[in-house]
């Protein structure tokens, strides 16, 4: 089956601090996402990559940046965390071409 | 443009069967999928239709596929207590290799025994 890792699922942290969230995959897919989750909003594309150091902007990419330099690994990174940021994260990856997309668990950030 | 919607919350019986309706609005659209999120939890690939077909089953679900109208809907059958969660409708545009998933805003099941 395939997996989606991601490693921290509840995370505080404070106003201005540089925040990672790590996703890793280990199916060799070539597309990955980064999805914000917030009630009433549904899932909000942030940032995909279809190809390691790839990457392309989502719906909502302002205060958000991603890393791509191994296939496996995805990593969205808030440079300076806001209490507006405080959501559910959801990671997701493909293989190119293919119609299903899996998800992680899900990283709860809260921003106080 | 790309816009997908659904109500945002349904109760139904322990028993009776379930209808979650979802909208699109971009005929371009080739795979729609239901995805399900109980509490705490990630998203579940529940199902997804290509949209040459008019209805998928599978098991307790019925997937209907009306694309005149971009309308499309899960039917879980028997519906069971562990059904609750929230279930989301998403599309996916043209071809599959570079795009992402769009999603509509989830529609909140409740199952009462």
């Amino acid at each position: 089956d395939v997996k989606v890792t991601q490693s921290s699922r509840y995370l505080v942290k404070r106003t201005g601090e540089k925040v990672f969230l790590e996703c890793v995959q280990d199916m060799d897919h070539e597309n990955m996402f980064w999805y914000r989750q917030d009630p009433g909003l549904g899932l909000r594309l942030i940032y995909f990559s279809y190809d390691v150091k790839m990457k392309e902007k989502g719906d909502i990419p302002e205060g958000y940046s991603v890393s791509r330099e191994k296939k496996e690994r995805f990593s969205l990174i808030l440079e300076s965390a806001s209490t507006n940021q405080t959501s559910m994260y959801l990671c997701a990856s493909r293989e190119i071409g293919g119609n299903t997309i899996y998800f992680g668990e899900g990283s709860w950030l809260t921003v106080v | 443009g790309e816009d997908v919607e659904q109500s945002l919350f349904l109760s139904v019986r322990e028993g009776d069967s379930s209808v979650i309706n979802c909208t699109y609005t971009d005929s371009s659209s080739t795979y729609l999928y239901w995805y399900k999120q109980e509490p705490g939890a990630g998203l579940q690939l529940l199902t997804y239709i290509f949209s040459n077909m008019d209805m998928k089953q599978d098991q307790r679900l019925t997937v209907l596929l009306n694309k005149k109208d971009k309308h499309l809907s899960l039917r879980i059958a028997d519906t069971q207590t562990g059904d609750s969660a929230i279930y989301f409708c998403a599309e996916i545009l043209g071809d599959t290799g570079r795009r992402a998933l769009t999603f509509g805003s989830g529609t909140r099941l409740q199952v009462q025994p």
